[in-house]
């Protein structure tokens, strides 16, 4: 059975600090792995990663993804209070149609 | 360029009942997938609609079904509603470029969220 499984499932930090979420796959026709933020209803989307290896920045965010390991990392440095959200992690499956498989998310909270 | 809309925001159902969530994709999307999105859960694949055609469904029972217009709008219909059907339903929009790009990714909406008493 496809599974996506993210680690830790809640995190509480300071300000300042630095974090990594991790996500782990089993997903048959793996396409590419997305990651998004979900502040209060719809996901948004952060990146998208289809080849191992090749980090991916926005800003203070960063993500790379292992193809061999089956797992992608996401970084956050400096966090703000406006980091606090649930990150989800969603690979792009193929088998029949293309649709997401998501994990359960990790959420994050940033103390002031 | 109006992004993906969802109506309505929140809905309260009684058990039994049946009820109707519509979605409008973004300007230029042809494909339109339903999530439901339990409490502290991850999103869920419900089915996807293309051409007007239900593409796959995942583990839902036939309770849920679900419509595309010609104007590649969607609604998800769920009958004989359950305590456990409360969620957020979340609408996801893409382009039926997917399945010729690599570098696309799917637009969700704000969601419905469905509590059943």
């Amino acid at each position: 059975e496809d599974k996506v499984v993210q680690s830790p499932l809640s995190l509480v930090v300071h300000e300042g600090d630095t974090v990594t979420l991790n996500c782990s796959y089993e997903v048959t026709n793996f396409r590419s792995l997305l990651w998004y933020k979900q502040e209060k209803k719809a996901p948004t989307f952060l990146f998208m990663l289809t080849s191992s290896g090749i980090e991916k920045k926005s800003g203070r965010l960063s993500s790379i993804l292992d193809k061999k390991e089956l797992f992608s990392i996401l970084n956050i440095t400096a966090t703000q209070t406006g980091d606090s959200a649930v990150y989800l992690c969603a690979v792009l499956n193929t088998s029949g149609t293309y649709k997401y498989i998501f994990g359960t998310g990790t959420r994050l909270k940033v103390l002031a | 360029d109006a992004g993906v809309t969802q109506s309505p925001t929140h809905l309260i159902k009684t058990r039994g009942q049946q009820v109707t969530l519509r979605c409008s994709p973004k300007s230029g999307h042809d494909t339109v997938s339903w999530y439901q999105q339990a409490l502290g859960q991850g999103p869920q694949f419900i089915f996807q609609y293309y051409e007007e055609e239900e593409r796959q469904r995942g583990n839902f029972p036939d309770r849920f079904s679900g419509h595309q217009f010609p104007n590649y709008s969607s609604e998800l219909n769920v009958n004989a509603l359950l305590l456990g059907d409360s969620a957020l339903y979340l609408c996801a929009s893409s382009s039926s470029r997917w399945w010729r790009e690599r570098d696309t990714e799917a637009f969700f909406g704000q969601g419905t969220r469905l509590t059943v008493v």
